[in-house]
């Protein structure tokens, strides 16, 4: 099994500009999340969904969207790219629909940067 | 306040000392995870529990639920535990929320 995989490994944008950050799993995962990870802050929710056609919204939603047509795939949408998206994001996954007490499977990560 | 807080936030030893990291939480909990992230970035989970005590080799966590505090402890630490570890907290609603981690540097 591969986990979770995420593309791209790094991204430079300019403001303005729009993009698809890619997450996929292949361990028939219900629960697929997006988070954030900036400097000196824990990881933030941005969106998450608990099954194909089902999403809502996190933490810090705002200038992203997310859709879920399969299992396998939750691709993350940068609208229109702004400086402050400049962030780690990660994709996990999960077993169940309740993440709480299910273990946590993450990508690798994508390091986003916005000129 | 934030809902879960870690200490230290940096922590830097010698191989082979005894390592405690320490994770207190404000709120209602289902389970409480453990986080390892590698200096590379990636992220995985160490241990998730809900009561008592889990052990790993030489990963042991503990957690209270009357105090709201769980600790990670590392015996015989080594240079390769070197990471930042991350403790987060399954609310009731089954949010998750994630401490701001631990820096730790093991000195060979």
């Amino acid at each position: 099994n591969a986990g979770v995989t995420q593309t791209p490994k790094f991204q430079v944008l300019k403001t303005g500009q729009s993009m698809t950050l890619q997450c996929a799993q292949d361990m028939n995962h219900e629960y697929m999340s997006w988070y954030r990870q900036d400097p000196g802050m824990g990881l933030r929710l941005i969106h998450y969904s608990v099954g194909a056609g089902i999403t809502d919204q996190g933490e810090v939603p705002n200038g992203y969207n997310v859709s879920r047509s399969t299992t396998e795939d939750f691709p993350l949408r940068l609208l229109s790219a702004a400086p402050s998206q400049t962030s780690v994001y990660f994709c996990a996954s999960s077993y169940s629909r309740q993440p709480s007490y299910n273990e946590q499977f993450f990508g690798p990560g994508t390091r986003l940067t916005v000129l | 306040k934030n809902e879960v807080e870690q200490s230290p936030q940096n922590l830097t030893a010698q191989e082979g000392e005894f390592i405690t990291i320490n994770c207190s939480y404000s709120v209602g909990i289902s389970a409480l995870h453990w986080l390892q992230q590698h200096p590379g970035g990636g992220i995985v989970s160490l241990f998730m529990l809900s009561s008592g005590k889990k052990k790993h080799g030489r990963l042991i966590a503990t957690i209270n639920i009357q105090e709201k505090h769980s600790s990670l402890h590392i015996t015989a630490s080594h240079p390769r535990d070197s990471a930042v570890y991350i403790c987060a907290v399954g609310r009731r609603d089954d949010k998750i929320i994630f401490g701001k981690g631990t820096r730790l540097h093991i000195l060979p």
